[in-house]
C-alpha cells in the first residue's frame, strides 16, 4: 500500500494562500495523486488529481516535484468555507483501493 | 443530476441489534463503495462492487457485516449483531467505472451516523 503522509492541522486566515503538503515516499509508477475534501456531516468531495508537475482547476492548484514523493494542494485565498478536512491519497498499488489517512484539518480563521 | 441518496442519516441501536442501510448511486455508475467513517479518522473501504459482482471486500468484517447489490444498482449494508465498537458514519460512494490503478474520483453521499448504545 502506498501510505500518505499529511500534517494534522492548520489554521489559516481568511484571504490567505493556504498549501498544504502531502508525502508519499512508496508512489508506484502508475498511480495518481488525488485530494478529497470533507466537510463535518458530509461525504468526502473530489477537489483534484494529477499525475505529476503542476494541475490547476477552478478550485486548487496541485504542484509535484518530478520524483513525486510529495505533493502540495494550494488553496488561494481561502474562506471561511474552505474549513474542512483535506486528505491526500494514492493509488493503490494495482487492487483499486482508496485508502484515506487521517487527513489536515484546515481551519480559516476570520 | 442527482447526487448518490443514502437512508436513513442517523440510526440508534443497541448493541446485538440488526441495521440496514441503503444507498442510490448516481445513475450510470458502475461502481458502488461502502465506507466506514469512526470519528476522528479518515473513511476505511468495507465493500466495491462493480455492477452486482464484489470486487473488493477484504476489510469487510464478514463475521456481521454483509452487503448485497442485486440488480446492479440500488445497494444494502447490514449489521447483524452490532457492536460498541460499529459506531461510526457509514458512507457511500459511486464512480462510472473500476478506474485504473491510481486514478480515482468517487462520488459520496451524505452518509449515515450510527450510534450502537
Amino acid at each position: 500500500l502506498a501510505k500518505t503522509t499529511q500534517p494534522i492541522s492548520m489554521d489559516s486566515y481568511e484571504g490567505q494562500e493556504v498549501n498544504i503538503t502531502c508525502s508519499h515516499n512508496n508512489i508506484a509508477t502508475n498511480d495518481y495523486i488525488t485530494w478529497y475534501q470533507q466537510f463535518p456531516s458530509q461525504g468526502p468531495r473530489f477537489i483534484i488529481q494529477g499525475y505529476k508537475t503542476k494541475v490547476t482547476n477552478e478550485v486548487a492548484s496541485l504542484f509535484i516535484p518530478a520524483d513525486r514523493k510529495s505533493s502540495t494542494l494550494s488553496l488561494p485565498r481561502v474562506s471561511l468555507s474552505d474549513t474542512a478536512v483535506y486528505y491526500c491519497l494514492v493509488g493503490d498499488n494495482g487492487n483499486n483501493r482508496l485508502a484515506f489517512g487521517k487527513g489536515n484539518q484546515v481551519v480559516v480563521i476570520p | 443530476e442527482a447526487g448518490v441518496a443514502q437512508s436513513p442519516r442517523y440510526k440508534i441501536i443497541e448493541k446485538r441489534q440488526s441495521v440496514a442501510f441503503w444507498c442510490n448511486p448516481i445513475s450510470g455508475h458502475a461502481t458502488l463503495y461502502w465506507y466506514q467513517q469512526i470519528l476522528g479518522q479518515g473513511p476505511k473501504l468495507l465493500i466495491q462492487f462493480q455492477n452486482n459482482g464484489v470486487v473488493d471486500d477484504s476489510q469487510l468484517p464478514k463475521d456481521r457485516f454483509s452487503a448485497e447489490r442485486l440488480k446492479g444498482v440500488d445497494s444494502t449494508l447490514k449489521i447483524q449483531p452490532a457492536k460498541l465498537e460499529d459506531s461510526a458514519v457509514y458512507l457511500c460512494a459511486s464512480s462510472l467505472v473500476i478506474p485504473p490503478p491510481g486514478a480515482y474520483e468517487q462520488y459520496f453521499g451524505p452518509g449515515t451516523r450510527l450510534t450502537v448504545t
